[in-house]
């Protein structure tokens, strides 16, 4: 079965450093990856996916992310940080050909804490 | 606005309590999720429902009811067999499976 690792429970960073958010899944199968960002009592909010084409994927807030088939990555990425960008983050996965399953299997989320 | 809207935002019961969270769509989508998000935890998926009248358990479905009468609508009861469910209760929908889901704003469920 799928499963999805984020390597980093806490990130701390200061304003204006760059921040990678390290996900890997289990299974090599053909998937669609999404980051999701989450504010404090809010819920999720779609940050960017990865469907097909182009393993560089661009998002909302200036964030980025990589498809690394052979390793089963998709990392997110961020040049430079800002005190708002201080949520939790959560990778998801889907196998393309789960038709009839769950759809998304989430990691267990990493929060970024940006300080000035 | 198109969207997902979950009330109440906060929710206290007494334990031996049943009760209903609500999850409205405007989206027009067919597939709706009910999750349980917990510190540390992630989300873990309770139910899911692909089409109206049609709804699977997921992965810790025990406690838990749905009913999907209507595309729009996938009320979810934490019955009081549950036996944690104090939590932060999640609903998404998507237009398809597999597809990016969208989250509702969530319930804070407190149980004493």
């Amino acid at each position: 079965a799928q499963s999805v690792t984020q390597l980093d429970s806490q990130v701390p960073v200061f304003e204006e450093a760059p921040v990678e958010l390290r996900c890997n899944y289990s299974s090599s199968v053909s998937v669609y990856l999404f980051w999701y960002v989450q504010y404090p009592n809010q819920g999720l909010q779609l940050l960017l996916k990865y469907l097909s084409g182009s393993t560089l994927v661009k998002g909302i807030n200036g964030f980025e992310a990589e498809f690394n088939k052979s390793q089963t990555s998709f990392h997110l990425r961020k040049p430079s940080v800002h005190i708002s960008d201080t949520a939790e983050y959560f990778c998801a996965v889907s196998d393309v050909a789960n038709q009839a399953g769950t759809a998304l299997i989430f990691g267990k989320g990493t929060t970024l804490s940006v300080s000035s | 606005d198109g969207g997902i809207t979950q009330s109440p935002k906060y929710l206290f019961r007494k334990e031996g309590q049943n009760v209903t969270l609500s999850c409205e769509q405007n989206l027009n989508h067919d597939a709706m999720y009910w999750y349980r998000q917990d510190p540390g935890q992630g989300l873990r998926l309770i139910y899911y429902s692909q089409i109206v009248n049609d709804f699977q358990k997921g992965d810790i479905a025990e406690g838990y009811s749905v009913s999907r009468e209507k595309k729009e609508s996938f009320p979810l009861t934490v019955t009081s067999a549950q036996k944690n469910p104090t939590a932060f209760y999640l609903c998404a929908s998507s237009i398809a499976v597999p597809s990016e889901q969208y989250f509702g704003p969530g319930t804070r469920l407190t149980v004493t």
